[in-house]
């Protein structure tokens, strides 16, 4: 079956430790992005990578960082940085068309982070 | 710069009865648009979309929604309500401006009553 799969389904970590999310997909897909959702707010950008090895920061990069060493893969690190880390993270991917289109976005299912 | 809002946080409806969410968009340029739904604790899903071709757009699950460019709404329609349909719902604006990259409402928690 081709999808994105996202793990752990549930994160906790203690305040100050640095975690990392994994996100994988075997969609064959150039682009992938990272969101997080909070209540009432709606999925805000965090990270976004059309291509390996480079990506760009969205809309809430501060305390987060990624990587993407391959195509398949763009594991998402949230750092101690991050004032208020709790919440639901969404990874997804697409075809990029060269920046000239809009492409469906597929949604992994998500990993609860919860900093205690 | 593109944005979008959708006008009800929540929507309440029987089962059996119409469901209306309302989206309404801004973008300097032709515009892609989208309604991905989410059920609780999951990823998203696609509704429909619209890309500048037909303006009444059909998606899954007897949804569909109507574009307007004179009023800049993209409101989601569907005739009867399922209770499979309890979910939350987004509307997502994209334009070159941002190369793309789409930007997503804050959500509408539709809810059906048996």
């Amino acid at each position: 079956d081709g999808g994105i799969t996202q793990s752990p389904k549930y994160l906790f970590r203690k305040e100050g430790q640095n975690v990392t999310l994994s996100c994988e997909q075997n969609l064959n897909h150039d682009a992938m992005y990272w969101y997080r959702q909070d209540p009432g707010q709606g999925l805000r950008l965090i990270y976004y990578s059309q291509i390996v090895n480079d990506f760009q920061k969205g809309d809430i990069a501060e305390g987060y960082s990624v990587s993407r060493e391959k195509k398949e893969s763009f594991p998402l690190t949230v750092t101690s940085a991050q004032k208020n880390p709790t919440a639901f993270y969404l990874c997804a991917s697409s075809i990029f068309s060269g920046g000239d289109s809009y492409n469906e976005q597929f949604f992994g299912p998500g990993t609860r982070l919860t900093v205690l | 710069a593109q944005s979008v809002t959708q006008l009800d946080s929540h929507v309440s409806v029987s089962e059996g009865t119409p469901v209306l969410l309302r989206c309404n968009y801004s973008s300097s340029y032709s515009p892609s648009l989208f309604w991905y739904v989410q059920h609780p604790n999951k990823g998203l899903q696609l509704l429909l979309k619209y890309t500048s071709a037909a303006t009444l757009v059909k998606g899954i699950n007897g949804f569909e929604a109507e574009f307007k460019k004179s009023e800049t709404s993209f409101h989601l329609t569907k005739p009867s309500a399922h209770m499979s349909d309890a979910a939350e719902y987004f509307c997502v604006v994209s334009d070159r401006r941002r190369s793309y990259i789409p930007t997503f409402g804050r959500g509408t928690s539709l809810i059906v009553h048996p």
